[in-house]
């Protein structure tokens, strides 16, 4: 059973707009959440996390955001630009631990300049 | 500079011959991972390890070994390989909870 699921495999965004990438989970035990980013023949790089106590938290031009009781998380990218296509994966960590990392099966970003 | 080595890029086995993925890291980190990554799956954690001698499965361990006798390294191992374990891994290690992974840049296999 997939507790963290992304279900737009792919996206396409013209450059210069809003980028928004979708995370669902099913377990609310998951206290923490990260966004990774996976260039191809590279492995994943972090990207920026939030923590279950927080709804939003901004780096630079992206920006997550957590609405804990619809178990959705988000990914903003304002403005989006050509180096940000890449595969976004959305992974989270549940309490008592940080042992087991789920991850949700990625979004395929495209910006088109 | 800091980084995760994965040893080799490229793999191509045959059925049962046994075969072993080297995974190092010069950071220092406590926790280390192994993940595959498949078409419509995304990722999936294989094994982790705490700290020195203490490993765990993860959520597709099967077929898979591991061992930490160093901090520095995380090997992975498959005794016999099947083509159901053709696939794209990835090592990660992390410095603690809730910060983020550091990967290798992946082990292509192929098992025939």
């Amino acid at each position: 059973d997939q507790q963290v699921k992304q279900n737009s495999p792919s996206l396409s965004v013209q450059e210069g707009r809003i980028s928004i990438l979708n995370c669902d989970y099913t377990n609310s035990m998951f206290d923490y959440f990260l966004w990774y980013k996976k260039y191809p023949a590279e492995g994943p790089t972090f990207l920026i996390s939030i923590s279950s106590i927080k709804d939003k938290n901004e780096d630079g031009r992206f920006t997550v955001f957590l609405n804990k009781s619809a178990k959705h998380l988000s990914l903003h990218i304002v403005p989006s630009q050509p180096g940000d296509s890449a595969v976004y994966f959305c992974a989270a960590i549940g309490t008592g631990g940080y042992q087991k990392v789920t991850f949700g099966t990625g979004t395929k970003l495209q910006v088109i300049p | 500079e800091a980084q995760v080595t994965q040893n080799p890029r490229y793999l191509i086995t045959v059925t049962g011959k046994k075969l072993t993925v080297t995974c190092s890291q010069n950071m220092n980190h406590e926790y280390m991972s192994w993940y595959r990554q498949d078409p419509g799956l995304g990722l999936r954690q294989i094994y982790y390890s705490m700290n020195v001698e203490v490993t765990d499965k993860g959520d597709v361990p099967e077929g898979y070994k591991v061992s930490r006798k160093e901090k520095r390294n995380f090997p992975l191992i498959l005794e016999s390989p099947s083509p159901n374990q053709t696939s794209l891994y990835f090592c990660a290690s992390s410095p603690g909870q809730g910060l983020e992974l550091f990967f290798g840049s992946g082990t292509q296999l192929s098992v025939l």
